[in-house]
Parts: structure tokens; C-alpha cells; sequence
């Protein structure tokens, strides 16, 4: 099974709320991955967790605040969002390691719209 | 510093042909691996192929294949037999294999293909 899940599919929040996405796979993968993508545009990376832990924050706006809870799961708490920061979500999972071999594979996303 | 250049932002095939979509690489790093992803308009990432930098054969999955020329630093994507499921964006991205690297991909702008009937 090489599936990663991602709830809610849609979500549309005002600037003043409080909400989050949520992330899990059980492939047993150690790494997991938040992006953002822009319409027609890559995904660009925002964190990374290595083993629970926060390893990676690409200068991401504190208005984004990454949690991996478990080994299965990973969180994005969102508040006091800007029009800007409306794209999709994708949560991607790996391998830990240095191994250059070690595909991520993606969840559905989450299509995000702050008004 | 690494970096994916696709230059292709559009590409158009007619079904049940072969088509092969460009992907271009920089690294300095003698260990990294090449992928395909191809992302519907539903927006979610399907891993479609790896290609490793020592692998002396080129990668195939299915009707992907992977036309690797490493003095060239290209990776090239060729689908057979298109599909009208095909029809899709197509990120090329690499990875490198650095002692204690979080295996960071790093995406190409991509390429739009659009399969007719």
C-alpha cells in the first residue's frame, strides 16, 4: 500500500480562523513532507520531519505551525492566514537517509482558499 | 547548486503515440536519483519512475521509460502508446544522495501534455 491521505480535500477559511490539515500514511516511511503549490507552478517545500522531529523549515511564516504527533501522522495548523497563502497542500512521505533512491510518494492534497 | 530545467512548458501528442518530454539536470554531487511525477488535474503527485545516477541501465516502467544520458545530464521521459489519461502535468525532480541529506526533491517547472483523440 503506497497511499498517503490527506483531510479535508477543500478548505475555505477567513484570515481570522484557526485551522489544520491533516497528513497519515502507514508505509512505515520515517520522513514526512509538507509543500505548497501555486497554480501551474512546482510544489515548493515547506518542512520536513526526520523521525518526529522537525528537520527542515524552508523560512516558512510562523502563521503555519507543522506537528508530527506519531510516526503516521503529520499535522499543519493554520491561523491568521493571508489571500496569498490560498494553493494546494500536498503532504508527501519517504525512506529516511541518505539514499538518493528513496521516492516520495504524495497524498491527494488539500486545495486551500483564505478570503 | 542543483537544478531541473524542463523546457517544455506545453506539449501535444495524438493517442496511441510515443511522445518524450525533456528534462535537463546540474548537480555536482556524483550520487543523486531522477524522477518522473505526473500530476492530473485533480492535483495529486503519482511517482511514475526512478532513474539512479550509477544505474547503467535505463530505467522502464509499463510504457514510461526513462532515456538517460548522463555525459549529456538529461533524463528524458518517453511514453508509449499515449493514452487520453495521459493527459496531465509532468514534474521532473531529483534527489541527491549526500551523506545526511533529507532527500529534498527538487522540482522542473514542468510540462502540460495533452493527449488528442
Amino acid at each position: 500500500d503506497t497511499e498517503v491521505t490527506q483531510t479535508p480535500k477543500h478548505l475555505v477559511m477567513g484570515m481570522t480562523n484557526k485551522k489544520s490539515l491533516k497528513c497519515e500514511q502507514h508505509m512505515g516511511h520515517r520522513a514526512m513532507y509538507w509543500y505548497k503549490q501555486k497554480a501551474k507552478k512546482p510544489p515548493e517545500l515547506m518542512f520536513v520531519y526526520s523521525y518526529e522531529k522537525l528537520s527542515i523549515n524552508e523560512s516558512v511564516p510562523s502563521r503555519f505551525s507543522p506537528e508530527c504527533p506519531n510516526s503516521s501522522l503529520l499535522n499543519l495548523h493554520l491561523h491568521a492566514l493571508q489571500p496569498e497563502d490560498s494553493a494546494l497542500y500536498l503532504c508527501a512521505s519517504s525512506r529516511t537517509g541518505g539514499r538518493s533512491s528513496y521516492e516520495q510518494y504524495f497524498g491527494p492534497g488539500t486545495r486551500l482558499t483564505v478570503t | 547548486a542543483q537544478k531541473i530545467t524542463q523546457t517544455q512548458p506545453g506539449m501535444f501528442v495524438q493517442e496511441k503515440e510515443a511522445v518524450t518530454l525533456d528534462c535537463t539536470y546540474d548537480t555536482s554531487d556524483p550520487s543523486y536519483g531522477l524522477f518522473w511525477y505526473k500530476q492530473p488535474s485533480s492535483g495529486e503527485m503519482i511517482f511514475l519512475i526512478y532513474q539512479g545516477s550509477y544505474d547503467q541501465q535505463n530505467a522502464t516502467e509499463g510504457r514510461y521509460s526513462l532515456n538517460f544520458q548522463k555525459a549529456r545530464k538529461s533524463a528524458n521521459l518517453v511514453i508509449s502508446a499515449s493514452q487520453l489519461g495521459d493527459s496531465a502535468m509532468y514534474f521532473c525532480a531529483m534527489r541527491d544522495g549526500g551523506g545526511g541529506s533529507q532527500g529534498n526533491l527538487i522540482f522542473g517547472k514542468g510540462t502540460k501534455l495533452s493527449v488528442k483523440p
